[in-house]
């Protein structure tokens, strides 16, 4: 089974809408992160969680918001999503430890917004 | 503030040819910088890792980068490359936020690797 998982793979949705993607992970690991990919442009940090009650805006949090569960689960919601939200989005994880530590990605969800 | 540059947001290379990724960095201090590599429709995984110490960094399959603080550069490479190789590769370097403890991944804009048979 995979270590980092996200629900749901894939989403269609409408400007408008409010839409939770879901991130799980079983490496018992403190700290989650989750990214945005657009192409060309690299990941960009939306927001992150060093614990269950830390959690911080990163790059570009506007339009977004998180929830931290569990230690093991950390969800994004789009509020009223929009056109320019159509992206992948990843989740990640680190242990609390160095800045050398590394980050371990889920697989992404491919959100369109029309 | 530290950032990345990818030189080259594609690259196209022979099979047995030479991969080399180019990656400069900025920052304002010594710095911790990764590669992450993508496959398609796949998340990313760490290739590998400078933190300190041995400037020349093994990774997995084969890959290799050069930490040179002079050139600010930490360039990817692998003698030969393979149709397998074929993905995406993303340089990134640690950004330190006020805070102890408070690392974040910058990453660079991505190079897209095509390997031709």
């Amino acid at each position: 089974d995979a270590d980092v998982t996200q629900t749901p793979r894939n989403r269609i949705t409408k400007t408008g809408k409010r839409i939770m993607l879901e991130c799980s992970q079983t490496k018992g690991h403190d700290r989650m992160y989750w990214y945005r990919q657009d192409p060309g442009l690299g990941l960009q940090l939306i927001y992150y969680s060093f614990d269950v009650k830390d959690i911080n805006k990163g790059e570009i949090s506007d339009g977004y918001s998180v929830s931290r569960q569990a230690q093991a689960k950390f969800s994004l919601s789009l509020e009223s999503a929009i056109p320019n939200q159509t992206a992948l989005y990843f989740c990640a994880t680190s242990e609390r430890t160095s800045g050398s530590a590394e980050q371990f990605f889920g697989p992404g969800t491919r959100l369109t917004v029309l | 503030a530290q950032s990345v540059t990818q030189l080259g947001s594609h690259v196209s290379v022979s099979e047995g040819a030479l991969v080399l990724l180019r990656c400069n960095y900025s920052s304002s201090v010594p710095p911790y910088l990764f590669w992450y590599v993508q496959y398609p429709n796949q998340g990313l995984q760490l290739l590998l890792k400078y933190t300190t110490g041995a400037t020349l960094v093994k990774g997995i399959n084969g890959f290799e980068a050069e930490f040179k603080k002079s050139e600010t550069s930490f360039h990817l490479t692998k003698p030969s490359a393979h149709m397998s190789d074929a993905a995406e590769y993303f340089c990134a370097v640690i950004r330190v936020y006020s805070g102890a403890g408070s690392y974040q991944l910058t990453f660079g804009k991505g190079t897209k690797l095509s390997v031709i048979p």
